[in-house]
């Protein structure tokens, strides 16, 4: 059974950093892109960040572009969302989620992290 | 950036009813494109990739068609259950966008 399992949100000031981690289980997670898609309060989807199976292509939306950061750990079976220079606007629940095969569609998604951005 | 224009935002229907979601992407992103459905305080789940491909699991009165840049999603008979919010993703370049949802509301 897919498990994705994210942790490390939590209320932040303006400004400041969290690292958000994804542990995956019941997939050979070297084989699948893996994704951060985020929802504000009351809002809709957006996309924030994949990353390809072996790590070596990154990709991002533009509103979180040098302020975020994805990367991945295939033999932890984790993948990790670093972001700094947080703003309010980036107060959202954060989802991981798993691409299907040669496909950025999201077949598998985690039951997201919270991150606050308040003073 | 490609636009993903989903309408209409909201639809009011009863059990039984016939209910059809458009997405309209704003350049051609071939059949690039799935539905998901959001539950209230809910993780998305996939319904449809490749536009018109059944996700395992889905029943089969969820259903996906195109046309040229004009994508449907069809809920056949409406059941208790797909009361929801249903959201179009194209997949076909970077940065991946959202349609901005439909809710689906009982009448």
């Amino acid at each position: 059974e897919v498990q994705l399992l994210e942790s490390g949100g939590g209320l932040v000031q303006p400004g400041g950093s969290l690292r958000l981690s994804c542990a995956a289980s019941g997939f050979t997670f070297s084989s699948y892109a893996m994704n951060w898609v985020r929802q504000a309060p009351g809002k809709g989807l957006e996309w924030v960040s994949g990353i390809i199976g072996s790590g070596g292509s990154t990709y991002y939306a533009d509103s979180v572009r040098g302020r975020f950061t994805i990367s991945r750990d295939n033999s932890k079976n984790t993948v990790y969302l670093q972001v700094n220079s947080l703003r309010a606007e980036d107060t959202a629940v954060y989802y991981c989620a798993k691409a299907l095969s040669s496909s950025w569609q999201f077949d598998y998604w985690g039951q997201g992290t919270l991150v606050t951005v308040s003073s | 950036d490609i636009q993903m224009t989903q309408s209409p935002s909201s639809v009011s229907a009863s059990v039984g009813d016939r209910v059809t979601i458009t997405c309209r992407a704003s350049q051609g992103i071939s059949s690039w494109l799935a539905w998901y459905q959001q539950k209230p305080g809910r993780a998305p789940e996939l319904l449809i990739y490749a536009a018109s491909s059944l996700q395992s699991g889905v029943p089969s009165r969820f259903s996906g068609s195109v046309s040229g840049t004009d994508f449907t999603l069809t809920i056949s008979s409406l059941q208790a259950e797909d009361f929801a919010t249903y959201y179009c993703q194209q997949a076909n370049s970077f940065p991946l966008t959202f349609g901005g949802g439909t809710k689906v509301e009982i009448k």
